[in-house]
């Protein structure tokens, strides 16, 4: 059974760091992995979606990487904003209809 | 055009009663998830449509939970005789044939007094 891991559970920063958010998966045979950010009472809004063939996804200032060996996948902020602050989701699609197994989520904070 | 959508986004109901929550696709997707966000749990799974195929049921936690869908369209997830433990935010997502990506709605917060 797949599952999913994202540590730590918190995080605060100042504005302008660059920071790294990680993601750890169990199962090594996934389709592909997607990030999410979540703002507090509202749904998901899709990142960015690395395909397992794929090693990095870059949109704007978010790059997100996967290595699929070591079921790990990275999601970097650079110059982070007060605007940044949400929950951010990893999610796997190990292929099953594609229904996503989630991590727990990182929530930010990201101080002015 | 327009995206995912959820009604009602707030729902209290009392112990035992039954609720009825929509989900409207994005036109066009033939894909359709029912997920559940409970406090400490995280996002799970619920249940799963893919066009006129036999729904993919196998993440509803009980017989009390159960889904339609009509016309390859919208959806309704019905659970009976509701439970205090099932209070969460329940999301609703939708995907093209072929496609990744999976879009959300905005979620429906049940609240079971």
């Amino acid at each position: 059974k797949q599952e999913v891991t994202q540590i730590p559970a918190a995080l605060s920063v100042p504005e302008g760091e660059n920071l790294v958010l990680n993601c750890s998966f169990t199962d090594s045979a996934i389709y592909n992995l997607q990030w999410f950010r979540q703002d507090p009472g509202k749904g998901l809004t899709s990142l960015l979606l690395i395909q397992s063939s794929q090693r990095e996804q870059t949109s704007g200032r978010l790059n997100a990487s996967l290595d699929k060996s070591s079921g790990r996948s990275t999601l970097y902020i650079a110059a982070s904003q007060p605007g940044d602050s949400a929950t951010y989701l990893c999610a796997v699609d190990s292929g099953a209809n594609s229904k996503l197994t989630f991590g727990k989520g990182i929530t930010l904070s990201v101080r002015p | 055009g327009a995206g995912v959508s959820q009604s009602p986004s707030n729902k209290v109901t009392e112990k035992g009663k039954d609720v009825e929550l929509r989900c409207d696709p994005i036109s066009g997707h033939t894909a359709l998830y029912w997920y559940r966000q409970s406090l400490g749990q995280g996002l799970e799974f619920l249940i799963y449509f893919q066009g006129n195929s036999a729904p993919d049921k196998s993440g509803l936690p009980s017989d009390r939970f159960s889904a339609e869908r009509t016309g390859g369209s919208v959806s309704t997830l019905t659970i009976q005789r509701t439970q205090q433990e099932d209070s969460a935010v329940y999301l609703c997502a939708s995907q093209t044939r072929g496609g990744y990506e999976q879009y959300f709605g905005p979620g429906t917060r049940l609240t079971v007094t």
